[in-house]
């Protein structure tokens, strides 16, 4: 089983500032790297998908990068909607796994 | 569009079964891509259950393939998930959601609490 390490457990920061979130796989997940939102109450949102790529909707200010095992979502300017947690995934092997989240929270 | 909906007993017993349906609306499950439950105990993270191809090969996450059982009704455009001799640990939001091979959940249902307790 691949197991997905998400640093950091919370990102305290204050809108308009850049967030950095790290997603790391025991092994590699080549490209098979999907990025999610959650708010309360709510089921997940998908953000990214296969590493790099933007969902449908998905602002351009949101972006993921990597490959292998060291992938990272980033948002370049913090706006009020994007204080969730955020999740990885993959699915190059299975069983899917999903990284334990990192919150960002307002500062 | 597409659209999945769960449904279910919100309270199970311990050592009973779990047994969610999730209805799918927009789109035949027949057709095509994975169908999947996922869970998330209150507070916690999300966990893979297992998935469901249109052909019927199934898919379970080994923590918990001894005592689950996902299976399709075409005829009903839906897929069930039966989790068997359920504890407490077994409390959580149920999702279902469809998915590519390469894992990304486009569609999600609304979530359903299911909470194991006598």
């Amino acid at each position: 089983e691949i197991v997905l390490t998400q640093s950091p457990a919370t990102l305290s920061l204050s809108p308009g500032e850049r967030a950095t979130l790290s997603c790391r796989a025991s092994q590699s997940v080549n490209s098979y790297l999907t990025w999610y939102q959650q708010k309360p109450g709510q089921a997940p949102r998908l953000l990214i998908y296969e590493a790099s790529n933007r969902a449908t909707g998905i602002p351009a200010r949101i972006s993921g990068s990597g490959s292998g095992t060291d992938f990272t979502l980033t948002i370049s300017s913090l706006e009020p909607e994007d204080f969730a947690v955020y999740y990885c995934q993959q699915r190059s092997n299975w069983p899917i796994t999903f990284g334990q989240g990192t919150r960002l929270e307002i500062k | 569009q597409v659209q999945l909906q769960e449904s279910g007993p919100g309270l199970v017993k311990p050592s009973e079964t779990l047994s969610l349906t999730c209805a799918v609306s927009g789109y035949s499950i027949s057709s095509g891509y994975y169908w999947g439950w996922i869970r998330q105990p209150p507070g916690k993270g999300l966990e893979w259950i297992g998935s469901i191809y249109h052909s019927g090969s199934t898919y379970y996450n080994p923590s918990l393939k001894s005592r689950v059982t996902i299976s399709v009704d075409t005829s009903k455009n839906q897929f069930s998930l039966k989790l068997r001799s359920v504890t407490a640990a077994d409390t959580a939001v149920y999702y279902c959601a469809r998915h590519v091979a390469s894992g990304e959940c486009y569609y999600w249902g609304q979530g359903t609490l299911v909470t194991v307790s006598s």
